[in-house]
């Protein structure tokens, strides 16, 4: 029973790069949040996917950051033209379905800029 | 907008002492109130949670506490153990809205001195 998993685990960009980031939610879980986590602070939502559809996506950067959760295959977050202030850890968690209390955090990517 | 915070932002016990963390939170809304766990550079774990009808909830050596008309929610470790030391983040979150999505407190550094 595979929990969710995230990766790579470790990620490292130059200024100006883009980061993939990728979520694969639970076995049965159809809904993905997005989470950020920057140096000693606490989790800011940033986005909520069911698969094909974008639910939430107040806590996202206007700009650079978009998050897709296809069909198939896992949902990504994608960064582009990374600056040094997005260096974090970037959490994922999955639950069942609409209406669930409970999520279930992967292991984290963390991105560091260079 | 929705907020929640969270005291103290370090706490240090001895072993076998009792710990007591503390959230308030701003959306009157709000009816989920889990608690997480997490060491350092690992994934947020659940460790209990607790819904708006329910003033109080016990897990062997957790516990917390309800308080919807203050707004106020605790966490309660009792007889605590070196591996309880961890980072602990409260959160809260509304049923009924579309996205279910978590606002997390500041996180508290818990610190079991054996």
């Amino acid at each position: 029973n595979a929990g969710v998993m995230q990766n790579p685990r470790h990620l490292v960009r130059r200024r100006g790069q883009e980061a993939r980031l990728r979520c694969s939610p639970m076995k049965g879980h159809s809904h993905v949040y997005w989470y950020r986590q920057l140096p000693e602070e606490g989790l800011k939502f940033m986005v909520y996917l069911q698969k094909e559809n974008i639910i939430d996506e107040s806590g996202m950067p206007k700009e650079r950051f978009s998050a897709e959760f296809p069909k198939e295959g896992p949902s990504i977050l994608r960064i582009q033209q990374v600056v040094r202030g997005d260096s974090a850890a970037y959490f994922c968690a999955s639950s069942p379905r609409q209406g669930t209390w409970e999520q279930y955090f992967g292991p984290g990517t963390r991105l560091t800029v260079t | 907008g929705e907020n929640v915070e969270q005291h103290p932002s370090t706490l240090s016990v001895q072993e076998g002492d009792s710990a007591v963390i503390k959230c308030t939170y701003s959306d009157s809304a709000s009816n989920y109130f889990p608690w997480y766990k997490q060491e350092l550079g690992k994934r947020p774990q659940l460790i209990i949670d607790i819904r708006s009808n329910v003033g109080e909830k016990k897990d062997q050596r957790i516990a917390v506490t309800l308080n919807k008309t203050a707004k106020h929610f605790s966490l309660h470790i009792t007889e605590t153990q070196p591996e309880d030391s961890a980072v602990y983040f409260c959160a809260a979150s509304m049923d009924g809205g579309a996205t279910n999505k978590l606002i997390f407190g500041t996180g508290t550094l818990l610190a079991v001195q054996p």
